[in-house]
């Protein structure tokens, strides 16, 4: 258990809605990170936040956002969703804003009908 | 610019035997580096991490890796392999000067074990 969690585990909706993924970093760690994770692509990295603000962005789509909220925790809100965003969705979190190492969440995974 | 390549995008071994799992890496920079594992249908897990000290690393699950400068390498070794080794492994540069924080993800290698 990496102390990252993630809420829901699955998630099945359908094209054109909005969903909201939920993170809780590890005690202690003020970065987290959201990757997508699908058997095209791969591993990609999408967006980070320290301490409430964003630090990094990836390969995140204009209509996917995130944020870190004061007590730390994220969301990632995904809409207008396609049949392409059926993926894995991992978050991760690191004490430092760069350089250390990250710790990663069980993932939610997204299936888009 | 940074990068990594995991040579081997599948690995097979039986088990008992030794694994070998190879990685090289471009930095200008001196960075920090490490295993992830993926086990099927599951998160990522951190197996070890190089962050300039020893050159041999030590992680969970007897895993080691070392670090060789001159080589450009972060090579990922167990002495003897088990079944439930079976999983994704991925080699990840980060670039301790970067300037937009991100990790550099190797594509995978994918550890097979035969019994």
């Amino acid at each position: 258990d990496s102390g990252v969690t993630q809420t829901p585990k699955h998630l099945i909706t359908a094209t054109g809605q909005r969903v909201t993924l939920r993170c809780s970093p590890r005690s202690g760690d003020l970065s987290v990170y959201w990757y997508q994770q699908s058997l095209d692509q791969g591993l990609q990295f999408l967006i980070q936040y320290y301490n409430g603000e964003e630090r990094a962005k990836g390969n995140i789509l204009e209509r996917f956002s995130a944020q870190q909220f004061p007590d730390l925790h994220s969301e990632l809100n995904l809409s207008s969703l396609e049949l392409g965003d059926s993926a894995l969705y991992f978050c991760a979190s690191s004490v430092r804003d760069r350089g250390s190492e990250q710790y990663f969440g069980p993932g939610t995974r997204l299936t888009v009908t | 610019a940074q990068s990594v390549t995991q040579l081997d995008s599948h690995v097979s071994v039986s088990e008992g035997t030794p694994v070998l799992l190879r990685c090289n890496y471009s930095s200008s920079y001196s960075p920090s580096l490490f295993w992830y594992v993926q086990h099927p249908n599951k998160g990522l897990q951190l197996l070890l991490k190089y962050t300039s000290a020893a050159t041999l690393v030590k992680g969970i699950n007897g895993f080691e890796a070392e670090f060789k400068k001159s080589e450009t390498s972060f090579h990922l070794t167990k002495p003897s392999a088990h079944m439930s080794d079976a999983a994704e492994y991925f080699c990840v540069v980060s670039p301790l000067r970067r300037s937009n924080y991100q990790l550099i993800w190797g594509a995978g290698t994918k550890l097979i074990i035969k019994p």
